[in-house]
C-alpha cells in the first residue's frame, strides 16, 4: 500500500541549478500539497492543488512552481535553486474538507550549496 | 490570523513516565484541532483529532481534549514507551479545507529505556 511516494529522497544542488521534485499518490485524493520543513519553523505550505487542473499559492511560494499533471501526480520545481531553499520537502494529499487528515510522503531532503 | 503555539522541546522522559505536550491556539470561528506525529525518517501522520469544543481525541494511548475556554489542545499519555520517540506537531484546521491547516513548530520527544 504505497500511499504518497516522493522522489528523490535526497538531492544536492549548486546555487542556480534547477530540479523537479516528484510526488504521486494512489489514494484517489483530490487535494495535494507541498510543504517545507525547517528547524524551529514547523511546516509551511508552499503550494496546494484542490483538484486536477488547479493550483494555488500557500504561505511561502516564492522561488517555486508546481504542476498538477493529473489526479495522481503533483510536482514541485525549483527553477534556480538558492541556499535558502535547503530544507526537507513533504508532499501530502487528502480528500477535500476541513477535517480531512493529510497523508504525507517520506520527504525529500534538499541541500543547496 | 490563525496560529498555534506548542511547548518548546526537546522533551526527554524515561519509559513509563507521564507525558504532556502543551498546545494553545488563536483562531476565529470554530477550528478543528489535530496532533500529528513524525517518526525518524518519515513523513507526518495523523495521531488524533477533535472537531468541536469538549471533544476528546484518542489513539495509541494518547489523548487530547479540545478546550475552547482556554484555547488549548494539550497532548497527554499516561505511560510512554521508547517507540513513542518522535516529533509531535499540533495543528489547527480552519474553515476552508485542509489547505488552511496551520502547524505548530513541533516538539521532539525522546523516551529512554
Amino acid at each position: 500500500n504505497a500511499g504518497v511516494t516522493q522522489t528523490p529522497k535526497f538531492q544536492v544542488l549548486k546555487t542556480g541549478q534547477s530540479m523537479t521534485l516528484q510526488c504521486a499518490q494512489d489514494m484517489n485524493h483530490n487535494s495535494m500539497y507541498w510543504y517545507r520543513q525547517d528547524p524551529g519553523m514547523g511546516l509551511r505550505l508552499i503550494y496546494y492543488s484542490a483538484s486536477e487542473g488547479t493550483t494555488d499559492k500557500g504561505e511561502v511560494p516564492n522561488g517555486y512552481n508546481v504542476s498538477r499533471l493529473n489526479k495522481r501526480e503533483f510536482s514541485l520545481r525549483l527553477e534556480s535553486a538558492a541556499p535558502s531553499q535547503t530544507s526537507v520537502y513533504f508532499c501530502a494529499s487528502s480528500v477535500p474538507g476541513q477535517n480531512s487528515p493529510l497523508h504525507f510522503g517520506n520527504g525529500t531532503r534538499l541541500t543547496v550549496t | 490570523g490563525n496560529s498555534v503555539t506548542q511547548m518548546e522541546g526537546p522533551v526527554t522522559l524515561s519509559e513509563e513516565a507521564f507525558l504532556t505536550i502543551n498546545c494553545t491556539y488563536t483562531a476565529t470561528g470554530y477550528p478543528s484541532l489535530f496532533w500529528y506525529v513524525q517518526y525518524p525518517g518519515e513523513g507526518l501522520q495523523l495521531l488524533l483529532k477533535a472537531t468541536k469544543a469538549d471533544d476528546k481525541g484518542s489513539n495509541k494511548g494518547f489523548e487530547a481534549t479540545y478546550r475552547k475556554e482556554t484555547t488549548s489542545f494539550h497532548l497527554e499519555k499516561g505511560s510512554v514507551q521508547v517507540s513513542d520517540s518522535a516529533v509531535y506537531f499540533c495543528a489547527l484546521g480552519a474553515q476552508g479545507g485542509s489547505e488552511k491547516l496551520v502547524f505548530g513548530k513541533g516538539t521532539k520527544l525522546t523516551v529512554n529505556p
